[in-house]
């Protein structure tokens, strides 16, 4: 069974960074893209971004460009998100999904993020 | 910046059928963009539910069935059960980027 398991509650300042994990079971990302989401409070869906399998190649959503960074590290079969200058519209919950092909299958639990002064 | 609309609500009674679809800003819904969909029930994360327009998941249960229908993508549930009452996501690939539709809330009355 594959198992994301994300890193846990995130209370963050405005101006803050922010550094979530999302980690796999077994070896369930190695041939597979990893896509961040994220949830504001009552809304939809949003995509923020995705990292290749090998580590080198990411693309981000052209609103979140210059504050977010994904990174893996393929040893321990885990996906960092990083972001920057925190806004209180960032508090979301933050979803990793994996892909491969085009295909989304499994998806972390979230990880909830606020940000307030 | 690319727009993905979906039905912001649908009611439907057990048993019943009903047809979400998903349309793009850019035009015609084609087999190229990928679609997903995705259900999310309150307080869960999302589920993936439809891949590549039409194919399940081994845990998509029958009732199920995606398609592309006049331009959109579509995702059809046939034998409404109360536990489908959720949101409803449809994801399209567009290059390197993903967009979301904003959901459609699905209500079993």
């Amino acid at each position: 069974q594959v198992q994301l398991v994300q890193s846990g509650a995130e209370v963050k300042t405005p101006g803050a960074s922010l550094k979530i994990s999302c980690k796999a079971s077994e070896s369930a990302f190695t041939s597979h893209f990893v896509h961040w989401v994220r949830q504001a409070p009552g809304q939809g869906l949003e995509w923020v971004g995705r990292i290749n399998p090998g580590g080198d190649h990411t693309f981000y959503a052209q609103r979140f460009q210059g504050r977010v960074t994904l990174t893996r590290d393929t040893s321990t079969s885990t996906v960092y998100m990083d972001l920057s200058s925190l806004r209180s519209d960032d508090t979301a919950v933050y979803y990793c999904i994996r892909e491969v092909s085009s295909i989304f299958d499994y998806w972390g639990q979230g990880t909830l993020v606020t940000v307030s002064s | 910046q690319t727009v993905v609309t979906q039905e912001p609500s649908l009611t439907v009674s057990p048993g019943g059928t009903v047809t979400l679809t998903c349309a793009a800003s850019t035009g015609a819904v084609t087999n190229d963009y990928s679609p997903n969909w995705f259900q999310q029930k309150p307080g869960q994360a999302p589920t993936s539910l439809i891949y590549s327009t039409s194919y399940k998941h081994s845990w998509t249960p029958a009732r199920f069935s995606g398609s592309l229908l006049g331009g959109k993508a579509a995702l059809t549930l046939s034998g409404v059960q109360p536990e489908d009452e959720a949101e409803y996501y449809c994801l399209l690939h567009y290059a390197d980027t993903r967009v979301f539709g904003g959901g459609t809330k699905l209500t079993v009355l």
